[in-house]
């Protein structure tokens, strides 16, 4: 099993609304990450887990909270976003064995296309 | 600031080698260079990375120049399928920073 499932696929929410979304992997990965992409710009990275501590905020606003519960699971919580905030969002997940090399390629889900009105 | 500079789009005629030119001319002797794509509307994919000696896969070679300053990422007879956006990405030893630059958007035409 090679595969980051991102949950849902779509979600539309208001701006006094809480949501979470979510993403699971089995390939037994102990870095997670996610990443915010507007239309027709790269990947930013928002943030990393490794080994379920959070090792990378890129000063993300507080509106946006990550939660890793486990080494498979990894949650963004959701609270009063703004319409700029409608983006997709990526869930990665790469293996970060201690001591390994940096031959760690990221395995990406298909992200939550999120709309905020 | 940018590690790495790719031209914003290129075309390449189906069946025909593709070659994604990239420089990265302050890169350290501990980063690594990646190349993933992303196909519309689905998560970036891994194609291949190396380190200073020239690497092929099943998916593409990858060229690193003897100074390791610029790179070139040879899809060797391309397909509609391949039609992307192409990241070149430098990335320091076992770094959780994998970071996105703005990738070269290929288009393969028939």
């Amino acid at each position: 099993d090679t595969e980051v499932t991102q949950t849902p696929k779509h979600l539309v929410m208001g701006m006094t609304n809480k949501k979470s979304l979510k993403c699971e992997q089995h390939m037994g990965h102990r870095a997670m990450y996610w990443y915010k992409q507007k239309a027709k710009k790269p990947p930013e990275l928002m943030f990393v887990y490794s080994y379920e501590k959070l090792s990378i905020n890129e000063s993300v606003p507080s509106r946006f909270s990550p939660e890793c519960p486990n080494s498979s699971l990894l949650n963004l919580h959701l609270h009063a976003l703004q319409p700029e905030d409608s983006a997709l969002y990526l869930c990665a997940s790469s293996q970060k064995r201690a001591g390994a090399r940096a031959n760690e390629k990221l395995f990406f889900g298909s992200g939550t296309q999120l709309s905020v009105l | 600031d940018a590690k790495t500079t790719q031209p914003p789009s290129m075309d390449c005629a189906e069946g025909r080698a593709a070659n994604l030119p990239c420089n990265h001319s302050t890169i350290s002797g501990n980063e690594y260079v990646y190349w993933y794509r992303q196909i519309h509307s689905q998560g970036p994919q891994y194609i291949i990375h190396g380190l200073k000696n020239n690497e092929t896969n099943e998916m593409a070679s990858l060229i690193i120049t003897e100074d390791r300053k610029s790179s070139t990422l040879i899809l060797p007879h391309a397909t509609l399928r391949d039609t992307a956006v192409y990241y070149c990405i430098v990335r320091v030893y076992n770094n959780n920073d994998m970071r996105f630059g703005a990738g070269t958007r290929l288009t393969v035409k028939p």
